[in-house]
């Protein structure tokens, strides 16, 4: 079974709108981790942030903002206004404290910004 | 600090043939994993170690071996490359506590015709 599900596979947004990519997950932990990655075109992977399960606090960061809500089991990622450079592949990871030698990656999003 | 480096970027295998992938961190790291990323999909885990020493097979090990003789280094083996190994090869390292975020090498970019 999937433990990390990004059901959107790909997403086009025209420049100057905003943008929600989804990541729903799975485990028995009662601690654990999620983090969000970048993929540019470039290829490098870039992380973005990570939460851990007892923190439910939404966070901001400039024009990006993540909604964790337990009760659904995601962990959501918002890009305000978005901009060309935001066009790349996205990856949200789970980390389970039991589990901990592995993390599960979603499939990613591929975003692409119109411009 | 270099964080963690992989050589080579590109290369070409015929079928058949095999190659090592080096993987090296300077970041004094436990933890260190090979991903493979095939055209428009995620990160499929072929191995991990979680020190000198000890290694384990993640989701995808066939056709590959690894070993960890030091903290520093991972090198990842492939044995009679096939072109179903053609890929994007990941190698990523993190400290022992869960919370941590995992750091990337740049990908070494794989092709076996």
């Amino acid at each position: 079974a999937q433990k990390v599900t990004q059901a959107q596979t790909e997403i086009s947004v025209v420049e100057k709108e905003d943008v929600t990519l989804d990541c729903v997950y799975e485990t028995r932990d009662t601690t654990y981790y999620l983090f969000w990655y970048k993929q540019p075109p470039s290829g490098e992977l870039v992380f973005l942030i990570r939460r851990n399960s007892f923190d439910e606090q939404n966070e901001i960061s400039g024009r990006y903002s993540w909604n964790f809500q337990k009760s659904t089991s995601s962990f959501n990622f918002t890009i305000t206004a978005s901009q060309v450079v935001d066009s790349a592949v996205y990856f949200c990871a789970l980390s389970e404290v039991n589990t901990g030698n592995q993390f599960y990656f979603g499939t990613g999003t591929s975003l692409t910004v119109i411009p | 600090n270099a964080g963690v480096t992989q050589t080579p970027k590109f290369r070409i295998l015929k079928i058949g043939q095999s190659m090592t992938l080096q993987c090296a961190q300077d970041m004094n790291h436990n933890y260190m994993y090979w991903y493979r990323q095939d055209p428009g999909m995620g990160l499929k885990l072929i191995y991990y170690s979680v020190g000198a020493g000890i290694t384990d097979k993640g989701e995808v090990p066939n056709g590959y071996n690894v070993s960890r003789s030091t903290t520093e280094d991972f090198p990842l083996r492939l044995e009679l490359a096939a072109p179903s190994q053609t890929s994007v090869y990941f190698c990523a390292s993190r400290t022992t506590a869960s919370r941590y975020e995992q750091y990337f090498g740049p990908g070494t970019r794989l092709t076996v015709t």
